[in-house]
């Protein structure tokens, strides 16, 4: 069955320093998600894609966060300067469809990166 | 916004049991719930989704529910293995295109 892949499975980055994650969604998906969990606490919503752009953000995405889909197969999580408290397990989702005329369509994720800023 | 709860926490069973878990969601208008199966350090594994005009879904063993007016969904496992063991999450889409997850109820069957 495919699956969404994601690397790396754990990062280690000194705080100040950018970092990226890397997904590949599953190919015949056209919404890309990210979301993120900090131990012991919910999965929380970060940012949606679709059709090259961003559809939706939370309150978290803020301007040290962005995301790319570089190519045709990757989806790209970019935190400019990182802080300690952006160490959290992140995930990334896809979906057929996202409109709310396809309510029925379930998101994938993907098995995460553990980020760790020290 | 969205504020999704999950209880219990944590439920522990010996083998076989039938075992219901319970998330409940503030906000009724939502489009669909989805239940979600995490393993210790790995990703979510969707298991049901049911829309908001369904009642409930079933797949094998999981059957889920949906009650949009008392804003509540369970989860019913039925003859428990300890392969079921793992965290079970909830997850409610409202009108943005995202999830809100409850916290989770870990589960724990013991043979």
């Amino acid at each position: 069955e495919p699956e969404v892949t994601q690397t790396p499975s754990h990062q280690v980055t000194q705080m100040g320093q950018e970092v990226i994650l890397r997904c590949v969604p599953i190919s015949n998906h056209l919404y890309f998600y990210w979301y993120r969990q900090i131990l012991g606490q919910k999965v929380e919503f970060l940012v949606s894609f679709y059709n090259n752009e961003i559809s939706e953000k939370s309150e978290i995405f803020d301007d040290q966060f962005s995301v790319e889909r570089p190519d045709g197969s990757n989806f790209t999580l970019k935190i400019r300067s990182t802080k300690l408290e952006d160490s959290a397990m992140y995930f990334c989702a896809s979906s057929v469809h996202g409109n709310l005329v396809y309510s029925n369509q379930p998101q994938h994720f993907g098995d995460g990166t553990r980020l760790s800023i020290l | 916004k969205q504020e999704v709860t999950q209880i219990p926490a944590a439920l522990s069973v010996p083998e076989g049991e039938n075992l219901v878990l319970n998330c409940s969601f503030t906000d009724s208008a939502i489009y669909n719930l989805q239940w979600f199966r995490q393993d210790p350090g790995k990703g979510l594994t969707s298991l049901l989704l049911i829309q908001s005009s369904q009642r409930e879904q079933t797949s094998g063993r999981l059957n889920a529910s949906l009650d949009k007016s008392s804003g509540r969904s369970t989860l019913y496992i039925a003859a428990s293995q300890p392969g079921d063991s793992a965290t079970y999450l909830c997850a409610s889409r409202t009108g943005a295109n995202n999830l809100f997850f409850g916290t989770g109820t870990r589960l724990t069957v013991i043979p």
